[in-house]
């Protein structure tokens, strides 16, 4: 069935460092992917998202591209904050209701 | 920016007990979720909800689960015999439309804890 599968956690980062985020995906047609985020105590928010392939989704600093040949939707972000602490979600949807979501990732940033 | 609210925000309940969760979605979307996440696990897909009928449910919402829009404005999930398994936290998301690129909006959750 259709899946996603992201880097384990926890990732600990000192304020200013580069984040990465790997997740990779398996369907059976060309989803669209999101990234959601969790921060302490708040529910999921929608933080970019592509849908085609070679499309580059975007917010906040933190970026995202679409890789069809890789079947990969990597997070990155140039330099992380305190307030980027959160948990993130890799998550993918076809034609049906539902979103897949990876197991998400732990990032705590240090000041 | 509009939200999706979720009440209660924790709900503790008797094994066996009947429970609802309420959630009121976005005002003008028209597609409405409800997934779970138990401690630990992925959040996994329990149903979606359009013109007051479920359009699809995963193999976790059996007979025990039921959703309901009983007015404009409130979109509920029924667990009528709750199990220790049961313990979770469940969110409620809303959407304007059912185009796979169409993103779906998250409450802040429900945390259910089964005694």
């Amino acid at each position: 069935g259709d899946s996603v599968t992201q880097m384990e956690g926890p990732v600990t980062l000192s304020e200013e460092a580069f984040l990465t985020i790997n997740c990779t995906y398996t369907a059976t047609g060309y989803p669209s992917l999101f990234w959601y985020v969790q921060y302490p105590g708040e529910g999921l928010q929608l933080l970019l998202k592509a849908t085609k392939a070679d499309d580059k989704g975007s917010n906040k600093g933190f970026e995202a591209t679409y890789r069809k040949e890789t079947t990969s939707f990597h997070l990155e972000k140039g330099s992380v904050q305190v307030s980027d602490s959160a948990v993130y979600f890799c998550a993918l949807r076809l034609n049906d209701y539902k979103l897949s979501f990876g197991a998400g990732t732990t990032v705590t940033v240090r000041a | 920016e509009p939200e999706v609210t979720q009440t209660p925000s924790h709900q503790v309940t008797q094994m066996g007990q009947e429970v609802i969760l309420r959630c009121v979605p976005i005002s003008n979307h028209l597609y409405f979720y409800w997934y779970r996440q138990i401690l630990g696990q992925k959040v996994e897909f329990l149903v979606s909800f359009y013109n007051n009928e479920i359009s699809e449910k995963s193999e976790i919402f059996d007979d025990q689960f039921s959703v309901e829009r009983p007015d404009g404005s409130n979109f509920t999930l029924k667990i009528r015999s709750t199990k220790l398994e049961d313990s979770a936290m469940y969110f409620c998301a809303s959407s304007d439309g059912d185009n796979s690129n169409q993103p779906q909006h998250f409450g802040d959750g429900t945390r259910l804890s089964i005694l």
